[in-house]
């Protein structure tokens, strides 16, 4: 069936160093979202990607979408103890299912 | 408050018991879902409404498990005869179409 997975599984930065995520699909996704849940909290919308290649900021966050729609990841820039928490990459396809499925999850550790 | 509420964010029970949890998703949402989260996991997804049609519910969901969204407005999961095994975060969350979802803080329950 559907599943995404993510790597790593957890990250210890110090703090003003870059982070990465990378998540990946075994099927061509229609679209893929971001959440972040911060310890002890829900998960929280970031983004969605639709285009194939599809390149997305928000602030010191880089959102991309792979050229086959097979793969995405997060980058974060210059990472701040804000930026503590896990975050999820859930997959979209129509194919099969009209919900996301949630990846395993990337959780980010700063050290300040 | 305008985002998704979810009712109570406890529940202690006796194995054996039935529990039932309330959510209210933001009012303009058509769309209507339930998972659920163990620790260090990703939201796991259970079931989904559009409007009052119940339109799709994970193989994983045994018939303890139970969901109604009447009139298309809030929602209702009832498990029958707990287990230990059910004890998890229950989160609910809304979306409109094919959008971020927004999800509540959850009802986290503990089945002794």
């Amino acid at each position: 069936g559907q599943q995404v997975m993510q790597i790593p599984q957890y990250q210890h930065v110090q703090e003003g160093e870059d982070f990465t995520t990378y998540c990946n699909s075994s099927t061509t996704l229609s679209n893929i979202q971001w959440y972040k849940q911060r310890p002890g909290g829900h998960p929280v919308f970031l983004i969605q990607l639709v285009k194939s290649g599809e390149v997305k900021k928000q602030k010191r966050l880089t959102f991309q979408f792979g050229e086959a729609k097979k793969n995405s990841s997060l980058h974060i820039t210059a990472t701040q103890t804000t930026d503590v928490g896990t975050y999820f990459c859930a997959e979209y396809s129509k194919t099969s299912y009209d919900r996301v499925i949630f990846g395993p999850g990337t959780s980010l550790s700063v050290i300040p | 408050d305008t985002g998704v509420s979810q009712d109570p964010r406890h529940k202690i029970t006796k194995r054996g018991q039935n529990v039932t949890f309330r959510c209210d998703p933001i009012s303009e949402h058509n769309r209507l879902y339930w998972y659920r989260q163990t620790l260090g996991q990703g939201p796991e997804f259970l079931t989904y409404f559009q409007n009052e049609a119940q339109l799709e519910k994970s193989r994983l969901l045994s018939d303890r498990f139970s969901a109604e969204r009447p009139k298309g407005s809030f929602s209702t999961l009832e498990i029958q005869r707990t287990e230990q095994g059910d004890s998890a975060m229950y989160l609910c969350a809304s979306s409109f179409g094919e959008d971020g979802y927004t999800f509540g803080s959850g009802t986290r329950l503990t089945v002794v």
